[in-house]
């Protein structure tokens, strides 16, 4: 069981705009800064996010992020057939001496 | 370009040890730590441990904690992991990445991922 949460699934038509959710809790997400992972179907993760809401050179604009206390959320606007994959927050939590967790994945759909 | 080169496939026993292997290029190798990542088949990431690039100090998690030994050699730009006393459920694809030197930030960039089966 993840110490981040994300909703299993989302899904939206080409050009609508997805909204992925990841609750965690104080030791994580509200002590630290988030990030968020692409991983496409049969290849590694890629850094999609990094400290809450900036983007890597290379990552289009219609990937955004926020946090707001415990919780952060990740959107895709103008969505594409490419953006197809699974989408993963993290952060590191400070309890226990200190670990990296991850959320449970989301799995977005272009319908 | 920054790029991470990980070992190929392996299949082992129950019992047995596996060491994975990293090789680093593009970048100043001590400037940043390595992090390892695995994912059981069809599951999530899960973080397993992070060494500091001068290998003075490392992490990992509690449910790998005494079976994992994470090092990495200087002189020729590559970290290992090493998994001992391996059961089936630790079958997954395991991935490298370059993290800050706490081991606290992002991953960036992973590399491809290195499949070990466990089985009899």
């Amino acid at each position: 069981q993840s110490v981040l949460t994300q909703p299993p699934s989302a899904s939206a038509t080409p050009g609508q705009r997805v909204t992925i959710s990841c609750a965690g809790s104080r030791s994580n997400i509200g002590s630290n800064p988030v990030n968020w992972y692409q991983q496409l179907p049969g290849a590694a993760p890629k850094l999609l996010i990094y400290s809450n809401h900036q983007r890597p050179s290379g990552v289009h604009d219609r990937f955004s992020a926020s946090k707001l206390g415990t919780s952060a959320s990740l959107a895709i606007s103008e969505l594409q057939s490419e953006d197809e994959a699974d989408y993963y927050c993290a952060a590191w939590d400070d309890s226990l001496g200190g670990f990296y967790v991850f959320g449970s994945g989301t799995t977005v759909t272009v319908l | 370009q920054v790029q991470l080169m990980q070992s190929g496939s392996e299949v082992k026993k129950p019992g047995a040890s596996v060491k994975v292997s990293c090789k680093a290029s593009g970048y100043k190798f001590t400037n940043f730590g390595i992090s390892w990542v695995r994912q059981a088949p069809g599951q999530g990431l899960e973080w397993m441990g992070w060494i500091a690039p001068d290998n003075t100090y490392r992490k990992s998690s509690q449910k790998v904690q005494g079976r994992l030994t994470v090092t990495s050699d200087t002189l020729t730009n590559t970290a290992y992991m090493e998994l001992r006393s391996l059961r089936s459920d630790d079958t997954a694809v395991y991935f490298c990445a370059r993290t800050g030197v706490t081991g606290e930030d992002w991953f960036d960039p992973w590399g491809q991922g290195t499949l070990v089966t466990v089985s009899s």
